[in-house]
């Protein structure tokens, strides 16, 4: 079965520190990943798909076929960027399977 | 444009009794989707409508959950005969296509008393 692991439930830094919240996936094929952020009483929203190879709000993502991998990566923490954020592989072109979510927490 | 929307935000019921969730997609959207986020299960894939059509459903937990979808827009999730254990925010999401990024609805928080 198709699987995408967030190993942290939880990932405290501080402002202005580097982030990186993991995600390993398994697939049998070409995945095709995503991050999903979830702020405070928002809505689930994308934040970046890795075939666009954007950069949102300064998080990049690369996909690495060799090590299973989507970790998602920013140099430099805001405390706005605290939230719930998942990793999501889409599965034959329709469904999105979620990973357990990361908690992100940025101090002051 | 509009998003995603959903009604009702918040759904109280108890054990036994029937609910319908409701989910308007972005307008021109042909793929719609549910999904459950349930504190012991995480995000649940329950259901793929492309057009007024399901051709996956295989999320659906048991034969209470069923959906519909009428004039390709508009999509209906009936729970019959609640359990405790169908408390969980009800997402729903659509996309222009099959395959193209989706984007969700704020969510229908059910509790099932």
């Amino acid at each position: 079965a198709q699987r995408v692991t967030q190993p942290e439930k939880l990932l405290s830094v501080f402002k202005g520190a580097p982030v990186e919240l993991k995600c390993n996936y398994s697939y049998s094929g070409s995945p095709e990943l995503f991050w999903y952020v979830q702020y405070s009483r928002q809505r689930l929203q994308l934040l970046l798909r890795h075939i666009s190879r954007e950069s949102i709000k300064g998080f990049t993502a690369d996909l690495n076929k060799g090590e299973t991998s989507f970790h998602l990566k920013k140099p430099f923490a805001q405390e706005e960027d605290s939230a719930m954020y998942y990793c999501a592989l889409l599965e034959y072109g329709n469904k999105l399977v979620f990973g357990a979510g990361t908690i992100l927490r940025v101090k002051s | 444009g509009a998003g995603v929307s959903q009604s009702p935000s918040n759904k109280v019921t108890e054990k036994g009794k029937d609910v319908e969730l409701r989910c308007d997609p972005i307008s021109g959207h042909t793929a719609l989707y549910w999904y459950r986020q349930s504190l012991g299960q995480g995000l649940e894939f329950l259901i793929y409508f492309q057009g007024n059509s399901a051709p996956d459903k295989s999320g659906l937990p048991s034969d209470r959950f069923s959906a519909e979808r009428t004039g390709g827009s508009v999509s209906t999730l009936t729970i019959q005969r609640t359990q405790q254990e169908d408390s969980a925010v009800y997402l729903c999401a659509s996309s222009l296509d099959w395959g193209d990024t989706q984007y969700f609805g704020p969510g229908t928080r059910l509790t099932v008393l």
